[in-house]
């Protein structure tokens, strides 16, 4: 099994530019959600998904959007990029939390920049 | 009001000595649930260890236990016999309620520990 993987593992934008991380899992997780990391910051949580077809706001949304037309698949979609964008993004699944810890896994992450 | 406070920015510590990183958290709901992460340099988000709020004990993951203090909110990260390798950044996380729509997890902002040789 793959895990979660993200790609690309690296870009470099230009302010107003658009561009799509993409995210897929291979663990059959019901739950997938976005992050992005920040110095000093810790994560914060931008968009997630308990199911294909459903998404839902996290705490910084502004300036992304999701879609899950699939259980695999989350990508997410920056549009008009921003210098404020510059960040790492994290992709992470998880599956529910009956009998389980509800514990997230990560991808590896994609670092975004914005010039 | 954050929710996870990590208050400790950067920490040392010689190989092969114990260290505790502090989190405390904030929350109204009698379900919840703890998780610590390590990042190190590579930048991968690796799961450590998780305490419940109704479990009785002390959670443990070989070197690692979690010394979880409910009525003072904390849920302190241990590490045994640290080791060179053990140099990352560390997240406390939480996860409010025990199912349904809460699944989502929030961060603290990240302790930095050094090891020394």
């Amino acid at each position: 099994n793959a895990g979660v993987t993200q790609t690309p593992k690296f870009r470099i934008l230009k302010i107003g530019q658009s561009m799509t991380l993409q995210c897929a899992q291979d663990m059959n997780h019901n739950y997938m959600y976005w992050y992005r990391q920040d110095p000093g910051m810790g994560l914060k949580l931008i968009y997630y998904s308990v199911g294909a077809g459903i998404t839902d706001k996290g705490e910084v949304p502004n300036g992304y959007n999701v879609s899950r037309s699939t259980t695999e698949d989350f990508p997410l979609r920056l549009e008009l990029a921003a210098p404020s964008q510059t960040s790492v993004y994290f992709c992470a699944s998880s599956y529910s939390l009956l009998g389980g810890t509800g514990e997230l896994f990560f991808g590896e992450g994609s670092r975004l920049t914005v010039l | 009001a954050q929710k996870i406070t990590q208050t400790q920015p950067g920490m040392f510590v010689q190989e092969k000595e114990a260290v505790t990183l502090d989190c405390t958290y904030d929350t109204s709901d009698p379900s919840y649930g703890l998780f610590w992460y390590k990042q190190p340099s590579s930048g991968e988000m690796i799961f450590l260890i998780y305490q419940g709020s109704y479990d009785q004990q002390n959670a443990t993951e070989g070197r690692y236990s979690l010394n979880f203090q409910k009525a003072r909110k904390s849920a302190n990260l241990v590490i045994s016999a640290s080791q060179l390798g053990d140099s990352a950044m560390y997240f406390c996380a939480m996860r409010e309620g025990s199912g349904g729509s809460n699944y989502k997890l929030t961060f603290g902002k990240g302790t930095l520990l050094t090891v020394n040789p």
